[in-house]
């Protein structure tokens, strides 16, 4: 069970466009998704917390405009990276909250790797 | 402010020996704290959690990990390390003070196990 899925695995895209990733929840209902980014040999850097019907929460120097998220239902979130440039080339990957509680685990997706030209 | 340090980069050990990797936190509140192992171009996999209750917590595949709320640490161990191991761990914290779901995540030890 919690089962969280990603897609695509991996993009490529041209300087300028936009890309789209989706998170969906298998297997269970998520009221809260999170969505990170990790760089090469890093860790993960939380960009923005997202619940379903309202507006995505961000941290500080996310640009909400450039990486815009929707979490539409229970069971999607979905991440667009706007205008891409190769320095949003990176891997991102989303987690699902099963009830909301504070003490609750965050399921992971498998990741999507962007790579912008 | 909550921060999560792993000063290992790199731990290596040999197959059947037992295995450490070493996690210390600083919260202002108590702390619920993460393990979770990564492989190679995948995502997080849940390993264990500490909420309340038992300071020994144990885990998926053998794994397990003691809450010391003195030494503000939560190493992670496993009493026969297996090739299979061999992977990226992420010790993570979140703040009870300060509420939500705000998760730090350390910078992640490598570990290798030797057949």
């Amino acid at each position: 069970g919690a089962v969280v899925s990603q897609h695509p695995s991996r993009v490529i895209c041209k300087s300028g466009t936009s890309v789209k990733i989706e998170c969906r929840s298998l297997d269970f209902q998520a009221t809260t998704m999170f969505w990170y980014r990790q760089f090469p040999k890093q860790s993960l850097m939380l960009m923005a917390t997202s619940n379903e019907g309202s507006k995505a929460t961000y941290e500080q120097g996310v640009e909400k405009d450039k990486f815009l998220i929707n979490h539409a239902s229970l069971t999607l979130s979905t991440l667009t990276v706007t205008s891409a440039h190769p320095e949003d080339s990176s891997f991102y990957i989303c987690s699902a909250s099963v009830s909301g509680a504070e003490g609750d685990t965050q399921y992971f997706g498998p990741g999507t790797r962007l790579t912008v030209l | 402010a909550q921060s999560v340090a792993q000063p290992e980069d790199q731990v290596n050990v040999a197959e059947g020996n037992p295995l450490t990797v070493k996690c210390t936190y600083s919260v202002s509140g108590n702390p619920y704290l993460f393990w979770y192992v990564q492989y190679p171009n995948r995502g997080l996999q849940f390993l264990l959690k500490y909420i309340t209750g038992d300071n020994l917590v144990k885990g998926s595949y053998g794994f397990e990990a003691e809450f010391n709320k003195s030494q503000t640490s939560f190493h992670l161990k496993k009493p026969s390390a297996l090739v299979s191991d061999s992977a990226l761990y992420f010790c993570a914290v979140r703040d009870t003070d300060t509420g939500g779901f705000k998760t730090i995540f350390g910078a992640g030890t490598r570990l290798f196990v030797k057949a």
